[in-house]
């Protein structure tokens, strides 16, 4: 059972939008501490997506974007492309363990 | 080239031990603090430890307490974590990544490849 809650999977068609949300509680996200994504594709390593909530790093499409309001962040994905299929992770903090927390990651299939 | 490379995982049997390392190239390896993060097989990502970027203070999972040992040493350009008394539910892919922001705010910005730990008789 993971402190963060992500769907397991969602879908979309090429070019649609698709969001994934990440539901905290009051000891992380829920706190004020942001929320940072991670992209991962088959067979590869974590990549930071989104940090601080909604930032990009220098190379990530403006495709990708982040939100957060009170204990629920979500990233979006527009322009949905074939490549995007992947596992995307949230990760926060939370101040009850001190220590860094990620949701249970959710697959997103391009139809 | 900015990279991280793991090495030092293989298959162990149970209640045996292993020393994983991270070699840090193309930067600064001494002001980043650095994690380990696992992932067992078909699983999520499963948090394990963090260690200050000058090895003054730690953090583990409640899962890695007692038997998981992060360290560093910066004048070698060297991530380690030491594994005790394995078990089989230890069997994963260990990823160790550099952290950004301080505490409360950390984000990992930099992963290696991994490298797979099997526990297994």
């Amino acid at each position: 059972q993971s402190v963060l809650t992500q769907p397991p999977s969602v879908s979309g068609a090429p070019g649609q939008r698709v969001t994934i949300s990440c539901t905290g509680s009051s000891s992380n996200s829920g706190a004020g501490y942001d929320v940072h994504w991670y992209q991962q594709l088959p067979g590869t390593a974590p990549k930071l997506l989104i940090y601080d909530n909604n930032k990009r790093p220098s190379g990530v499409p403006d495709r990708f974007s982040g939100s957060k309001s009170g204990t629920s962040a979500s990233l979006a994905i527009t322009g949905l492309q074939a490549d995007d299929e992947a596992d995307y992770y949230c990760q926060s903090y939370d101040s009850g363990l001190s220590n860094v927390v990620f949701g249970g990651g959710t697959k997103l299939t391009v139809l | 080239q900015v990279q991280l490379v793991e090495s030092g995982g293989g298959v162990v049997q149970p209640g045996g031990s292993l020393r994983l390392s991270c070699a840090p190239s193309g930067f600064t390896f001494s002001s980043y603090g650095m994690q380990w993060v696992r992932q067992a097989p078909g699983k999520g990502l499963e948090w394990v430890a963090i260690i200050w970027y000058d090895g003054s203070e730690n953090r583990y999972a409640d899962s890695a307490k007692g038997r998981f040992t992060i360290s560093r040493d910066n004048s070698k350009n060297t991530l380690s974590l030491q594994i005790n008394s394995l078990r089989p539910e230890d069997t994963a892919i260990y990823y160790c990544a550099r952290v950004l922001g301080n505490e409360g705010h950390w984000h990992f910005d930099l992963w290696g490849r991994g490298t797979l730990v099997t526990v297994s008789s």
